[in-house]
């Protein structure tokens, strides 16, 4: 299994401003991926973050909303720009091990970075 | 798009009693994998079902792939508290259910 960082754990912020979030894991993975996770609710996918080359946006986010960079095989941004109090939710970094394209391996997730938009 | 509906919503149970949610897709799944999320925690894998009719079992709970691949279930025989938690499957396009919080009564 893979050890997942993300940092900051919890933020604050204002409305109209940006957050990045940091996610590095322990290991060399295929696949990164960023959810969204409202309090009680379930998990939305975000985004697949692709190393080299442009995320892949599910039907209702966009990029300019959130940017996401992927830089190496170990390491992903996922970044909340001009917040609402609409985005204030648990934001999840997951990976898996599954080459591209081959979504039947298991994923592991990150602690989660909660966010206030006040 | 794809709807993975997950069934009840809610459960609360006396510990020792047993525990069934249930996990319904709107299409036919080629996998469906099982996750288990404790309250402040993050989703941890518990298994994978792949073919048609599997049942596959770990210590007390036995999860069960449908025969036409649209529906799958996860039983929990005699609950302990370390049960407590939130369920969810999730299909091939990576879309997790709706989850089935099971709260345990000591």
């Amino acid at each position: 299994s893979a050890v997942i960082s993300q940092k900051p754990s919890r933020d604050i912020c204002q409305r109209g401003t940006s957050l990045t979030i940091q996610c590095q894991v322990d290991s060399q993975v295929t696949m990164m991926f960023w959810y969204r996770q409202q309090p009680g609710q379930s998990l939305t996918l975000i985004a697949t973050a692709n190393q080299g080359s442009e995320a892949t946006y599910e039907s209702g986010f966009v990029i300019d909303k959130f940017p996401i960079s992927r830089p190496n095989l170990t390491f992903s941004t996922l970044t909340v720009s001009n917040m609402s109090p609409e985005d204030s939710s648990i934001y999840l970094c997951s990976v898996s091990s599954g080459a591209s394209g081959i979504r039947r391996y298991e994923q592991y997730f990150g602690p989660g970075t909660r966010l206030t938009v006040t | 798009g794809q709807q993975v509906m997950q069934i009840p919503q809610y459960q609360h149970v006396q510990e020792g009693e047993d525990f069934t949610t249930y996990c319904n897709s709107s299409t036919t799944l080629s996998n469906i994998q099982w996750y288990k999320q404790r309250p402040g925690g993050h989703p941890v894998f518990l298994i994978q079902l792949v073919k048609s009719g599997e049942v596959k079992k770990q210590k007390r709970l036995t999860f069960q792939f449908g025969e036409a691949k649209k529906n799958s279930s996860l039983h929990i025989t005699a609950t302990q508290t370390t049960d407590v938690g939130t369920y969810f499957c999730r299909n091939e396009k990576l879309t997790f259910g709706t989850g089935t919080r099971l709260t345990i009564i000591p």
